[in-house]
């Protein structure tokens, strides 16, 4: 069964440093990957995605993520935080290419912009 | 393009009552997904649909959740009798079937938050 795990429940970074999420998996077979962001009150929304291509995946709002199999690792990064990157952030797994797949998520990583 | 609907936004309900979630997909879209999160959780899938077909079903509490999805469009969501631990969000999340594609995006609706007193 596949699973997800994220490090650290919350993340406070000053506006314009690095941010830096993590995100380990766990799965049988080559992974599909995506980070989600949640706003207060909203749906999740799709970041970015691995989907056995390019390692280094770039997202919307500059974020962007690099898959390592050695690892089994898909850290999330941005260079330069912004105070609207504030949210709840999801990493999620689907082993069936998320075609007609029901995704695992990981429990989630509060970030906090300083400012 | 319109988003995936869902109503109502809340519920506040008292344990052992029923309540219904209402889930209206992406016009189009063949898949569509239930899912619980629970506060402080990542979302949990609870079932899946392919039209108007169960996919996968295993982590729905069967003994009082249910879930239809009849015309394969519109889908509710059933909780009856509810309990204090069914507290959470529940999201609704349609997916197109593109033919080629490498990977179809699931959109999810704004969802529906739950009280159980």
């Amino acid at each position: 069964a596949q699973s997800v795990t994220q490090l650290g429940s919350h993340v406070s970074v000053s506006e314009g440093a690095l941010v830096l999420l993590r995100c380990n998996y766990s799965s049988s077979v080559p992974p599909y990957l995506f980070w989600y962001v949640q706003y207060p009150n909203q749906g999740l929304q799709l970041l970015l995605k691995y989907t056995s291509a390019a390692t280094l995946v770039k997202g919307i709002n500059g974020f962007e993520a690099e898959f390592k199999k050695s690892e089994t690792s898909f850290h999330l990064t941005k260079p330069s935080a912004h105070m609207s990157d504030a949210a709840e952030y999801f990493c999620a797994v689907s082993e069936r290419g998320g075609g007609a797949d029901g995704l695992t998520f990981g429990k989630g990583t509060h970030l906090i912009i300083q400012p | 393009e319109a988003g995936v609907a869902q109503s109502p936004r809340y519920k506040i309900i008292e344990k052992r009552q029923s309540v219904a979630f209402w889930c209206n997909p992406i016009s189009g879209h063949a898949t569509l997904y239930w899912y619980q999160q629970i506060l402080g959780q990542g979302p949990k899938l609870l079932i899946q649909f392919q039209n108007n077909g169960v996919v996968d079903d295993s982590q729905l509490p069967k003994d009082r959740f249910s879930a239809e999805r009849l015309k394969g469009v519109d889908s509710t969501l059933k909780i009856q009798p509810a309990k204090l631990e069914d507290s959470a969000v529940y999201l609704c999340a349609s997916e197109g079937s593109e033919r080629g594609a490498t990977y179809n995006e699931q959109f999810f609706g704004p969802g529906t938050r739950l009280t159980v007193l």
